[in-house]
């Protein structure tokens, strides 16, 4: 079975950084692009962020350019994103999500389940 | 960036009866649309993508049509299991956007 876990969220102070992780089984997670996709309480969807086969190309929405790093560990089959300067604005759940096939879609299936991230003093 | 307009924002209906939710861009997207189910508490769901597009393990009633800007998803009779959130998505250009969504609600 396709499975993205989703982990690392919690509450951070304004300022602060978090790094959440994605663990996913059942592909080969080498052969897909993969991607963030946020929705803040009582919005719609955001993405994020997404990031190549070989992390060699990542791109990501302009509201978090130099403030989130997406990376990936293919040996240990992980999806990373790293929050910095984060802002009341960034609260939100944050769901991982593979391509629907390898090469480049921009069809997100599936998803995990998503971990909420809070930034709060 | 392309905004994309869902409405209704809610949609109340019984169970057996017919949905039909509207997507429209603010700009062309092509056929480069695809819709999720969400349900509370779980991971967002592809059901079309490419406008017209079932995506694997998806039941027959749910259709999507539409180019250009206008573009819908219908359930054709609604199961229990279907009262959710739909979101539009497009990827004709970047940033990916997502529709604001609908909401199917148990009338």
């Amino acid at each position: 079975e396709v499975q993205l876990v989703e982990s690392g969220g919690g509450l951070v102070q304004p300022g602060g950084s978090l790094r959440l992780s994605c663990a996913a089984s059942g592909f080969i997670f080498s052969n897909y692009w993969m991607t963030w996709v946020r929705q803040a309480p009582g919005k719609g969807l955001e993405w994020v962020a997404k990031i190549k086969q070989d992390g060699s190309e990542k791109y990501y929405v302009d509201s978090v350019k130099g403030r989130f790093t997406i990376s990936r560990d293919n040996a240990k089959y992980s999806l990373y994103l790293q929050m910095s300067s984060l802002r009341a604005e960034d609260t939100a759940m944050y769901y991982c999500a593979r391509d629907r096939i390898q090469l480049w879609s921009d069809w997100f299936d599936p998803w995990g389940q998503g971990t909420l991230v809070t930034v709060s003093s | 960036e392309i905004v994309l307009t869902q409405s209704p924002v809610t949609l109340s209906l019984s169970p057996g009866e017919r949905a039909t939710l509207s997507c429209r861009a603010s700009q062309s997207v092509r056929s480069f649309l695809a819709w999720y189910q969400h349900k509370p508490g779980q991971a967002p769901r592809l059901l079309i993508y490419d406008a017209s597009n079932r995506a694997t393990g998806i039941p027959a009633r749910f259709s999507g049509s539409g180019s250009g800007a206008d573009f819908t998803l219908t359930i054709s009779s609604l199961e229990p299991e279907d009262f959710a959130v739909y979101y539009c998505q497009q990827r004709s250009k970047w940033p990916l956007t997502f529709g604001g969504g609908t909401k199917v609600e148990i009338k």
